[in-house]
């Protein structure tokens, strides 16, 4: 079975544009919950979603917003993007929402200059 | 608010030692306990969990962890060390079934030959 697959792998854009990333989750798997991690703040979750709505929000602006689609695929976008928002973003998985077994996709590293 | 501490950013050990990573958490109430693994460049790997039941919990690649309610620890051990081992672990918390997962700062392991 596949894993979680994340694209981009890696993006560099410019303050104040804005970005989408995107998420394919494991084959059945109907919960999507996406991570920042910096070096500085750790991994900080940013929402969860489940059966295309958003059951769990982080502590994280509205600049960051996200959807799930009815496949569960999910896309996360970053809108006036900043410095800040350098980070490695990571995406999960699992079969149900709030389920214990996550599997983590590899990340999309974004850096914005 | 749960939060989790993970005592030491950095651990190194010979091959062959004991591995011990210590964690810590702050939960109102007895929480879902789990230690993931980083390698460079890759997304996180579930090690192992603990939900209910016994307290100690054995995991993959021969760690166990045991669950410690009146410490409100649950660090994470292997008899002895392997090269391969070398990587970022983290702790992290559940406080309810559904509600996000609270990630530690992570330590990272580094094996000497």
């Amino acid at each position: 079975k596949a894993g979680v697959t994340q694209t981009p792998r890696y993006l560099i854009k410019t303050r104040g544009q804005q970005v989408t990333l995107s998420c394919s989750p494991i084959s059945g798997h109907r919960s999507v919950s996406w991570y920042q991690q910096t070096p500085g703040q750790g991994l900080q979750f940013l929402f969860e979603y489940f059966s295309e709505t958003q059951r769990n929000k982080g502590n994280f602006p509205g600049r960051f917003s996200g959807r799930q689609f009815s496949n569960s695929r999910s896309e996360m976008n970053v809108s006036t993007l900043e410095l800040g928002d350098s980070a490695l973003y990571l995406c999960a998985s699992s079969l149900d929402w709030g389920g214990f077994e996550q599997y983590f996709g590899p990340g999309t590293r974004l850096t914005v200059t | 608010a749960q939060s989790v501490t993970q005592l030491g950013s950095h651990v190194s050990v010979s091959e062959g030692a004991l591995v011990l990573l210590r964690c810590n958490y702050s939960s109102s109430v007895p929480p879902y306990l789990f230690w993931y693994v980083q390698y460079p460049n890759q997304g996180l790997q579930l090690l192992l969990k603990y939900t209910t039941g016994a307290t100690l919990v054995k995991g993959i690649n021969g760690f166990e962890a045991e669950f410690k309610k009146s410490e409100t620890s649950f660090h994470l051990t292997k008899p002895s060390a392997h090269m391969s081992d070398a990587a970022e672990y983290f702790c992290a918390v559940m406080e309810n079934y559904g509600q996000n997962f609270v990630f530690g700062p992570g330590t990272r392991l580094s094996v000497l030959p």
